[in-house]
């Protein structure tokens, strides 16, 4: 099993400033990584696939990147809306494993 | 709009059983693998099982398999899991969501909780 590690567990931003969250897999998984939003009583939101590919309706602030085994969600400049948990989850091998999250909160 | 929607969650004592259904719209269902994913209370993702869009192929988690049948039901937009045996640790929100890789859209989530 791929074990998918999110640092930090929380990251304190202001409005306006710029986020970077970290995903690392245990082993590479081709890129075949994803991102997702999840606020308090609601379902997870596909943010990004196949690393870096935004999804449909999701604005230009978000950003994903890297490949291997280390990947990064940014959010350029953070709205209230941004604030969340974020999980990353891989999906190159059996079982489909996430990442613990990240959970953006109000500096 | 393309949407998925979960039923069938309940409270259930150990060692009992209970069926999850979810009923897709706005796409052809039958084109795309279908995902359940669990979430216990105040834990994060975990993926449970998978179906091929024919339903000749099906991925379980380790946990569940033995105890979990996924299924579905193409001319009803349907897709389905079956849980027996079911244990304390079970508990939890139960999402449907469209894919295989990247899962979008995801249901609003069903709660299952397993407690005597």
């Amino acid at each position: 099993e791929i074990v998918m590690t999110q640092s930090p567990a929380i990251l304190s931003v202001s409005p306006g400033e710029r986020a970077s969250l970290s995903c690392r897999a245990s082993q590479t998984v081709n890129n075949k990584l994803a991102w997702y939003q999840q606020k308090p009583g609601q379902a997870p939101r596909l943010l990004i696939y196949g690393a870096s590919n935004r999804a449909t309706g999701i604005p230009a602030r978000f950003s994903g990147s890297g490949s291997g085994p280390e990947f990064t969600l940014t959010i350029s400049s953070l709205q209230s809306e941004d604030f969340a948990v974020y999980y990353c989850q891989q999906y190159n091998n059996w079982p489909r494993t996430f990442g613990q999250g990240t959970k953006v909160e109000i500096k | 709009e393309v949407q998925v929607v979960e039923s069938g969650g309940g409270l259930v004592q150990p060692g009992g059983s209970l069926r999850l259904s979810c009923v897709g719209s706005g796409f052809t269902f039958s084109g795309y693998w279908m995902s359940w994913v669990r979430q216990a209370p105040g834990k994060g993702l975990e993926w449970v099982a998978n179906i091929k869009e024919d339903g000749s192929e099906k991925n379980y988690l380790d946990s569940v398999r033995g105890r979990f049948i996924i299924s579905r039901d193409n001319g009803k937009d349907s897709l389905y899991v079956e849980m027996s045996s079911l244990r304390v640790e079970d508990t939890a929100v139960y999402y449907c969501a469209r894919g295989t890789g990247w899962l979008d859209p995801w249901g609003q989530g069903t709660l299952v909780t397993v407690s005597s």
